[in-house]
């Protein structure tokens, strides 16, 4: 069964500080796309990045940089020099062809950064 | 384009009432997600519309609910006789093709309290 696993609940972190976000994911086909959310308090979901099963090549976007190993099925990712306007919820997520169309979520890591 | 619209935001109901939400998405969107969040999770996938038919449906959907897109534009989702279990976060999407590949838009939500 798909599944996707964040064992961070909650984060705290002073300004500046560099975070990871950790995400890892259970699925038995080998296309499969993952995806990090951002949810501020305002509720809607924030798309940062998507990655499919055959694209290992880490990227990097400004302070967000994302780590994706197929060996240890995670995809984890780090914030660079935080800042209080990263404080939210996250949340990654998985969509294969067992999924169907649906986007499986993990439960999200809240991420408080103090000035 | 204004992104995908979500009324009302905020909804409070007594047990045993009828409620309906309306998502609009963006409009040259012809996919079309209901998601459910409850407070500590992570979204979960309620149903999914193609145009206007529903292809889709969790095992989460009972039968106390039910989602509508006529015409392929707008979606409402209702929920008969409310219980306090349905008090979540209901979310909806959308995408211009297969999500996964294209991406899903998610709008702000309507939070629903059952009291």
């Amino acid at each position: 069964a798909q599944k996707v696993t964040q064992a961070q609940t909650e984060i705290s972190v002073v300004e500046k500080e560099d975070v990871t976000l950790d995400c890892v994911y259970e699925t038995r086909d080998t296309t499969y796309y993952l995806f990090w959310y951002k949810q501020p308090p305002s509720g809607e979901l924030v798309f940062l990045i998507r990655r499919n099963s055959f694209d290992e090549q880490n990227e990097i976007s400004g302070r967000y940089s994302w780590n994706f190993q197929k060996s240890t099925s995670s995809f984890n990712f780090t914030i660079t020099a935080s800042q209080v306007v990263d404080s939210a919820v996250y949340f990654c997520a998985l969509s294969d062809n067992q999924a169907g169309t649906a986007l499986i979520f993990g439960k999200g890591t809240t991420l408080s950064v103090s000035s | 384009d204004t992104g995908v619209s979500q009324n009302p935001r905020h909804k409070i109901t007594k047990r045993g009432q009828n409620v309906t939400f309306r998502c609009d998405p963006i409009s040259e969107h012809n996919r079309l997600y209901w998601y459910r969040q409850t407070l500590g999770q992570g979204p979960e996938f309620l149903t999914y519309f193609q145009n206007e038919a529903q292809l889709e449906k969790s095992r989460l959907l009972s039968d106390r609910f039910s989602a509508e897109r006529p015409k392929g534009s707008f979606s409402t989702l209702e929920i008969q006789r409310t219980e306090q279990g349905d008090s979540a976060m209901y979310l909806c999407a959308s995408s211009s093709g297969q999500g996964a590949y294209y991406g899903y838009t998610f709008g702000s939500g309507t939070r629903l309290t059952v009291v």
